[in-house]
């Protein structure tokens, strides 16, 4: 047990659809970062934010965007979904303060796009 | 540019025997260095760490890394094989602001 939740567990989406993933993390965790995992493969780094400002980006279009919230949820939102965008989405928070601090997974949002 | 390499995609071990999953790095300054797992179905957790302290790193459930800066290297091992240590394991490197680079993840089947 994390104490980080994402919403909802699944979802099936149609291609050049918008959708909206959501973060739930522990109190205090100021930084969150979001991850996509397709079938196979190891994570990669989609973006992370840091007191609510964007605080750096992978190698990811635009259409990937998020927020984060004073009440440490945050969102991930793509648009035009495209086939590829199909996979396990991961976010991960962590309560930046010097030093390493352990960041803390959800289990994730498996989303399907046909 | 900082990334990791796992040799081996599926590794498949007796019950009892032991583990070893091999990791490779490349960073040009000293990295943070990790190991996570993933149960079906399931989000990671976090085995165990290197953040340039003592350079033999000892994690949950048994399993260690030893940080070796002239190989480049972060291999993970553990004695003696359990049936539930079945997962995907990832090797990940970071520079300390908690965005990391994965690598491909390497399968462990036991067998009985």
């Amino acid at each position: 047990e994390t104490g980080v939740t994402q919403s909802p567990t699944h979802l099936i989406k149609t291609r050049g659809q918008q959708v909206t993933l959501r973060c739930s993390s522990q109190s205090g965790h100021n930084t969150v970062s979001w991850y996509q995992q397709a079938l196979g493969q190891g994570p990669q780094f989609i973006f992370q934010y840091y007191r609510e400002e964007e605080n750096g980006r992978g190698n990811f279009p635009p259409r990937f965007s998020g927020l984060q919230f004073p009440n440490y949820s945050s969102e991930l939102n793509v648009n035009a979904l495209e086939l590829d965008d199909s996979a396990l989405y991961l976010c991960a928070s962590t309560h930046d303060r010097g030093g390493y601090n352990e960041q803390f997974f959800g289990p994730g949002t498996r989303l399907t796009v046909l | 540019a900082q990334s990791v390499t796992q040799l081996g995609s599926h590794v498949s071990v007796s019950e009892g025997a032991l583990v070893l999953l091999r990791c490779n790095y490349s960073s040009s300054v000293p990295p943070y260095l990790f190991w996570y797992v993933q149960y079906p179905n399931q989000g990671l957790q976090l085995l165990l760490k290197y953040t340039s302290a003592a350079t033999l790193v000892k994690g949950i459930n048994g399993f260690e890394a030893e940080f070796k800066k002239s190989e480049t290297s972060f291999h993970l091992t553990k004695p003696s094989a359990h049936m539930s240590d079945a997962a995907e394991y990832f090797c990940a490197v970071s520079p300390n602001d908690y965005k990391l680079s994965f690598g491909a993840g390497t399968t462990v089947t036991v067998r009985a």
